[in-house]
């Protein structure tokens, strides 16, 4: 069973307000990942992490997100100003590498 | 082994043409996901299809979950379409999301 931590489950926010989520990788794996999963059950890529660097983003991310995995702490991913459309499950894995993903329970963000 | 095998590795085509890629799969997949990762490394989600077929714009997939296969289908290639498609699937209540190695397409004007 995965060993992925995210925090808090369920977030409520308002238009306009900033929305934090973390999230702690399996021990072990230096590689984190953030999607945002749809009603469809298709996720979203957002962003990538090795250790505490950035390896690939998109640019709703880079343009709207704030994204950090410090050492020693848990990861974060925040929405600056959240909307209506943000409204999401967003998920954190973690892997050794590039393939196998372990996924954490999730995130869901409801923007009023 | 490799848990999530697709084919061909590479293709190239002449814009206009249509591709066929194929995912494999050895483990029970309660959901199978194609992904498209651009030249610059981003990925997004192209469709899932656990089972059956899907259309999506040019896109159509066909899983046969008994046979553990699935197939994306591209018509009337484009220049755009350039990158590489990631099968995934979603191992049974497990959390695990497996990737394939990818199938790198080309399309060249």
């Amino acid at each position: 069973n995965s060993k992925v931590i995210q925090t808090p489950r369920y977030l409520v926010k308002g238009q306009g307000q900033k929305a934090k989520m973390r999230c702690i990788p399996e021990k072990g794996h230096p590689v984190v990942f953030w999607y945002q999963q749809n009603k469809n059950n298709e996720f979203k890529f957002l962003i990538n992490f090795q250790n505490q660097e950035v390896l690939q983003q998109i640019d709703m991310t880079e343009k709207r997100f704030s994204a950090e995995c410090p050492s020693n702490s848990p990861c974060s991913l925040e929405i600056q100003s959240s909307e209506a459309g943000d409204s999401a499950l967003y998920l954190c894995a973690s892997s050794r590498g590039q393939d196998t993903q372990y996924f954490g329970p999730g995130t869901r963000l409801l923007v009023l | 082994g490799q848990q999530v095998q697709q084919s061909p590795a590479s293709l190239v085509l002449q814009e206009g043409e249509n591709a066929e890629l194929q995912c494999n799969f050895s483990s029970t997949a309660t959901q199978l996901q194609w992904f498209y990762q651009s030249p610059g490394g981003s990925l997004v989600s192209l469709l899932s299809n656990p089972s059956g077929t899907k259309h999506t714009g040019r896109l159509t997939s066909t899983t046969v979950t008994k046979e553990r296969r699935s197939s994306l289908h591209i018509s009337s290639s484009q220049t755009t379409d350039s990158g590489t498609y990631l099968c995934a699937i979603d191992i049974s209540n497990t959390n695990k999301v497996v990737f394939g190695t990818g199938t790198r397409l080309q399309v060249l004007p």
